[in-house]
This record gives structure tokens, sequence and C-alpha cells, in this order.
């Protein structure tokens, strides 16, 4: 049974600084998915990592997959107070599917 | 393109009461997700759709949920009787092409009070 942990689960930085998320799971999956959620709001999609070693950035987030260590990290450079959110992992079980387990987020606050 | 439309917002009931979600996927997309997410967890699936077939339930109470996709656009989530535990958000999803290398894009929830 495929098992997502995030760590950690609970994160408050100062702006300006540098921090990373991370997510692992236990059993071979090939697509990894990072989604943001702001209070009250629906899921947002970030990144969809599709592949070993495939890195995607947008702004001062950058997330990465490594398969063969079944990890991926949210990187986040600089941090600005806008990026307070609950940031979820999310992995494809693999089968015909294509169903998510979800990870238990990321809650993020970044103070001015 | 317009979103997952989902209503309503918030909906609060007593318990042993019935409900009732709707939503409306992305135009086109022919999967469709219905799950809970409970405060400071992850979202938990409860039924996966492919047209108007049901492609995954096995995590639904079906004593007391139900579900359906008439002609494979719009669905309807139902819960009777409701429960205390029941408390939560309910979102619904949708993908194209089953979910194939594309993120699955969510409505904005129905946030569900059982008193």
């Amino acid at each position: 049974e495929l098992k997502v942990e995030q760590n950690p689960l609970f994160l408050s930085m100062q702006e300006g600084k540098n921090y990373t998320i991370y997510c692992n799971y236990s059993t071979t999956s090939d697509r990894l998915y990072w989604y943001r959620q702001d209070p009250g709001k629906s899921l947002e999609s970030l990144f969809v990592l599709l592949s070993n070693g495939a890195v995607k950035q947008e702004g001062r987030l950058m997330a990465s997959l490594d398969t063969k260590a079944r990890l991926s990290t949210l990187h986040i450079t600089a941090a600005v107070h806008d990026l307070s959110a609950t940031y979820f992992c999310a992995v494809n079980t693999g089968d015909s599917n294509y169903q998510l387990i979800w990870g238990a987020g990321t809650k993020l606050i970044i103070k001015p | 393109e317009a979103g997952v439309a989902q209503s309503p917002r918030y909906k609060i009931i007593e318990k042993r009461q019935s409900v009732a979600f709707w939503c409306n996927p992305i135009s086109g997309h022919a999967t469709l997700y219905w799950y809970q997410q409970i405060l400071g967890q992850g979202p938990k699936l409860l039924i996966q759709f492919q047209n108007n077939g049901v492609v995954d339930d096995s995590q639904l109470p079906k004593d007391r949920f139900s579900a359906e996709r008439l002609k494979g656009v719009d669905s309807t989530l139902k819960i009777q009787p409701a429960k205390l535990e029941d408390s939560a958000v309910y979102l619904c999803a949708s993908s194209s092409l089953r979910g194939v290398n594309q993120p699955q894009h969510f409505g904005d929830g129905t946030r569900l009070s059982i008193l």
C-alpha cells in the first residue's frame, strides 16, 4: 500500500529565508504532484514531476524528484509572505486508474 | 476555461439528516473525483468516475454515501444519514484522459458541518 509522508507538517519562517519541504513515498511511482491550498480555498496545482531527476521552477519555488530515493523536495528561496499556504504532495498509485495518494500537507507561515 | 464548479459552498445540518452536493467539472474532462478532506489532513478519495461509469468506489461508505454522474457530466454526492464524523470539506476534481500526466483540477469545495 502506497503511503506518502511530508515533513515538516508545520513551518514558521521569516521572509527572506530559504527552506525545503520533503515528501517521501513508500512504493515505486512515476508521477508526483505538488499543490498549494490557501485557507478556505481549493487546491491549486503547482508542479507535475514525471521522471527521475525532474526539476521544475516557478518563481521562488522549485520542485525536484528522485524516484530511486522515493523523495521529492519543494524548495523555497527567499520566502515572501504571499507564499504562506499549505503545500501538499500527491503520488500516483501506478495503477491504471491514475489515482493519487496525498500527504498530510505542510502548513507554511512566512512572517514579514 | 471555466473551472470546476461546486455548490453549495457551506452546509450545516444536524446528524441523521441528509445532504447533497453538486459538481460540474471542466468541460471535456472525462474523469471526475470526489474527495473528503478533514481539517488538517490531505484529501481522501471517495469515488472516481470515468464518463458516467464508476472506476473506483472502494473508500465510499456505501451504507450512507452515494454518488452518481448521469450523462457523464455533472455529478452529485449524497450523504444519508449524516454522522458527526462526516464534518469535512468535500472536494470535486476533474481531469482529462484519465489523469495521465495531467494534474487534477479542483473546485472550491463544500464545507459540511454536522451538529
